[in-house]
C-alpha cells in the first residue's frame, strides 16, 4: 500500500531543543516538500527536494533544516531558533520534480508540533 | 505576496444547495490549478484539477472553472453534502520558468454544509 508515512502524529518541544519530524514515502517520487499549517494563514512552504542530495529553501526556511540521503525520505529539523513552531506540519511529494508535468502533491496525515 | 487568492475564509451552504469557492491569482505563468480539501488534523487530499487549455473540468458532483483573462477560477458543488463540511485550498503552479512544479496555495476557505 503506498503512500506517504509523517511521524510522530504530535510532537512537543522543551525551549532551546531542535526536535526532527520524519517523513517517508514508498511511492516512487522525486520530489519531497515540506509546509507548514497555521490557522487562517493557508500552506506556506519551508522546504522542497525536487531529487536525492538536492534542496531548495521555501518562503519561511529560517530556523529549519531538511536532508535529502535517501529517495524515499525527507526529514526536517525544527531548530532553537524558530521561535514560533507551533503549527501543523505537512509532508508532500509529487513523481517528478524536475520535468514539466502537470502533476498533483500528494500529503502525509501531518504531524501537530507543539511547545511546552 | 499572496499569488493565490481565496478572499473568503468561510462559506456556509444548505445540504442540497449549491456551493461556489472562489480563487484569484495574480502570477500570468500558472497553467495548471488544482483543489484540495482538507479535514482537521489530516493531510489535504486532491479532489480537481485543470489545466489552463480547458475553461471547465467536471468529476461527479464537482466542476471546475477557469477565466483566464480574468485570473480566476472557482469550484462548484453539487449537490452540497454535509460530508462535504472541510478547508479547500486552491492551488497554482507553472509549467515553465524558474519555479517549476511548485505549488502555491491560498488561505483555504471553510465550507459548513448544514442539514
Amino acid at each position: 500500500d503506498g503512500g506517504i508515512t509523517q511521524s510522530p502524529k504530535y510532537l512537543f518541544r522543551k525551549e532551546g531543543q531542535n526536535v526532527t519530524l520524519s517523513c517517508e514515502q514508498n511511492l516512487n517520487h522525486d520530489a519531497m516538500y515540506w509546509y507548514r499549517q497555521d490557522p487562517g494563514q493557508g500552506l506556506r512552504l519551508i522546504y522542497y527536494s525536487q531529487i536525492v542530495n538536492d534542496f531548495q529553501k521555501g518562503d519561511i526556511a529560517e530556523g529549519y533544516s531538511v536532508s535529502r540521503e535517501k529517495k524515499e525520505s525527507f526529514p526536517l529539523t525544527v531548530t532553537s531558533a524558530q521561535k514560533n513552531p507551533t503549527a501543523f506540519y505537512l509532508c508532500a511529494s509529487k513523481l517528478s520534480g524536475t520535468v514539466a508535468v502537470m502533476e498533483k502533491l500528494f500529503f502525509g496525515s501531518g504531524t501537530q508540533l507543539s511547545v511546552l | 505576496d499572496q499569488q493565490v487568492k481565496q478572499n473568503s475564509p468561510s462559506l456556509s451552504v444548505q445540504e442540497g444547495r449549491i456551493s461556489i469557492l472562489n480563487c484569484d491569482y495574480t502570477n500570468s505563468m500558472f497553467d495548471y490549478f488544482l483543489w484540495y480539501k482538507k479535514y482537521p488534523a489530516e493531510g489535504p487530499t486532491f479532489l480537481i484539477s485543470i489545466s489552463s487549455i480547458k475553461d471547465k473540468n467536471e468529476d461527479g458532483r464537482f466542476t471546475v472553472f477557469l477565466n483566464k483573462s480574468a485570473k480566476h477560477l472557482s469550484l462548484h458543488i453539487v449537490p452540497s453534502q454535509p460530508g462535504d463540511s472541510a478547508v479547500y485550498f486552491c492551488a497554482a503552479s507553472a509549467q515553465r520558468g524558474s519555479t517549476l512544479g511548485r505549488l502555491y496555495f491560498g488561505r483555504g476557505t471553510q465550507l459548513t454544509v448544514w442539514p
